[in-house]
């Protein structure tokens, strides 16, 4: 069974670029998650989607944003980078049970670098 | 604020030699505690769910406690290949979010 896909791999953008990027989850799973984890600090909670819908979204400004797909797969959207905005962002799925989900699968992330 | 404060932050063991990580929260209402393994270039990888205090999970060399303030992963016998950062994090009240810390850096040697 193919885990969450996340792509590209590597994204390098200079200062006020807009940059994208994709997740697929786990065939089955309905939410989707994203976190940014810069380097030397924990995951940082940015979005979360389920069934399509925006559902909880952490201490981003707006210039953070996405949408989830009829296909439950999701994307990431990033305004006018900064260079604070290097980080790896991490995807994760689950299957949504009430409000509770047991475990997060994660992919292996976008490293982007803003220059 | 729900906080989430991981202990050492880096930890450096022998191979054999036995340690515990430490995980201290300060949340209102916890749902759940959650360990995972990062490895270098790669997303988390789930280990363990703990839900209530006196509750102890073990998988391999691995063993999780939790009581009312933090948690505890137990490493019994390191291997080199256990190195990983091992990440907690807690779920509070509703929607789904998870607040991670900043995680333990472990190195085994052989």
């Amino acid at each position: 069974e193919a885990g969450v896909t996340q792509s590209p791999t590597h994204l390098i953008k200079t200062r006020g670029q807009q940059v994208t990027l994709r997740c697929s989850p786990i065939s089955g799973h309905t939410s989707v998650y994203w976190y940014q984890q810069a380097l030397g600090l924990g995951l940082q909670f940015l979005l979360w989607y389920d069934e399509g819908e925006e559902r909880n979204r952490g201490n981003f400004p707006p210039r953070f944003s996405g949408r989830q797909f009829p296909n439950y797969s999701s994307e990431l959207n990033v305004n006018a980078l900064e260079l604070e905005d290097s980080a790896l962002y991490l995807c994760a799925s689950s299957l949504a049970v009430r409000g509770f989900n047991e475990k997060l699968f994660f992919g292996s992330g976008t490293q982007l670098s803003v220059l | 604020e729900d906080q989430v404060t991981q202990s050492p932050e880096a930890l450096r063991l022998q191979e054999g030699e036995s340690s515990s990580l430490n995980c201290s929260y300060t949340v209102s209402g916890l749902r759940g505690l959650f360990w995972y393994r990062q490895d270098p270039g790669k997303g988390p990888e789930f280990l363990f769910t703990l839900y209530s205090a006196g509750e102890e999970k073990e998988k391999e060399r691995l063993k999780a406690t939790l009581t009312k303030k933090e948690s505890f992963l137990h490493i019994t016998a390191p291997k080199p290949e256990d190195s990983a950062t091992y990440l907690c994090a807690v779920q509070t009240g509703g929607y789904n979010k998870l607040i991670f810390g900043a995680g333990t850096r472990l190195a085994v040697h052989p």
